[in-house]
């Protein structure tokens, strides 16, 4: 049974400081790594996916994986307000039957 | 520049009722999803389709089925609803699913559904 693993929060940081959500999970198949961003009643959207060691950055946000540690994180940089909410971790394998393991989330609460 | 649509958006049922939750996308995906999110459970996975034509259960398939009726819709069925149906239902898709390097899922809005 795949797991992905996330601790639910919420992690509170401060308007610009840096938020540092983490995921670990349990199949070392898995290759392909997503982060989903639900705001509170709303779906989740995609916002970042890395499938290769080390860091991926896209405008504030940076994913880093370390496969041999079986763990990928999310970074957010100059945090805002209009951050705050649920964040996914998802992981996939290559092959097999190619469907994505959710984490249960990471509330992050921005405050001004 | 529709993406995933979903509907109802909401809907309340009574007890053995039964309904369809409508669910088209837009972006010439193969594979299409109908996952649950319940308070502390996370997205469970119902049913999915891989291409046209194919449909596989996943984590919590039971009372539910589906119906992949072409390339752009995929339906789910609630035969006779129960109060443990109660959740938020998502349809997803997504592009290329034997690829490493896939893009991630596109989810619909959503259809919040309560079972008295």
């Amino acid at each position: 049974q795949k797991e992905v693993e996330q601790n639910s929060g919420p992690l509170s940081v401060p308007e610009g400081a840096i938020a540092s959500l983490n995921c670990t999970y349990s199949d070392r198949v898995s290759q392909s790594f997503f982060w989903y961003r639900q705001y509170s009643g709303k779906s989740p959207e995609l916002i970042m996916s890395i499938y290769s060691n080390g860091d991926k950055e896209d405008g504030r946000f940076t994913a880093q994986l370390n496969k041999a540690s079986q763990y990928v994180s999310l970074l957010i940089r100059d945090s805002q307000p209009s951050d705050s909410a649920t964040y996914l971790c998802a992981a996939r394998e290559s092959g097999g039957s190619y469907i994505p393991t959710f984490g249960r989330g990471t509330s992050l609460i921005v405050h001004p | 520049n529709a993406g995933v649509t979903q509907t109802p958006k909401f809907q309340v049922l009574k007890t053995g009722q039964s309904m369809t939750l409508q669910c088209a996308q837009d972006m010439n995906h193969n594979s299409m999803y109908w996952y649950r999110q319940d308070p502390g459970m996370g997205l469970r996975l119902i049913y999915y389709s891989a291409s046209e034509g194919t449909t596989d259960k996943g984590e919590v398939p039971n009372g539910y089925n589906v119906s992949r009726l072409n390339k752009r819709e995929f339906s789910l069925r609630l035969e006779s609803a129960a109060p443990s149906q109660t959740s938020v239902y998502f349809c997803a898709s997504s592009g290329e699913n034997r690829a490493p390097r896939d893009y991630g899922y596109t989810f619909g809005s959503g259809t919040r559904l309560t079972v008295v």
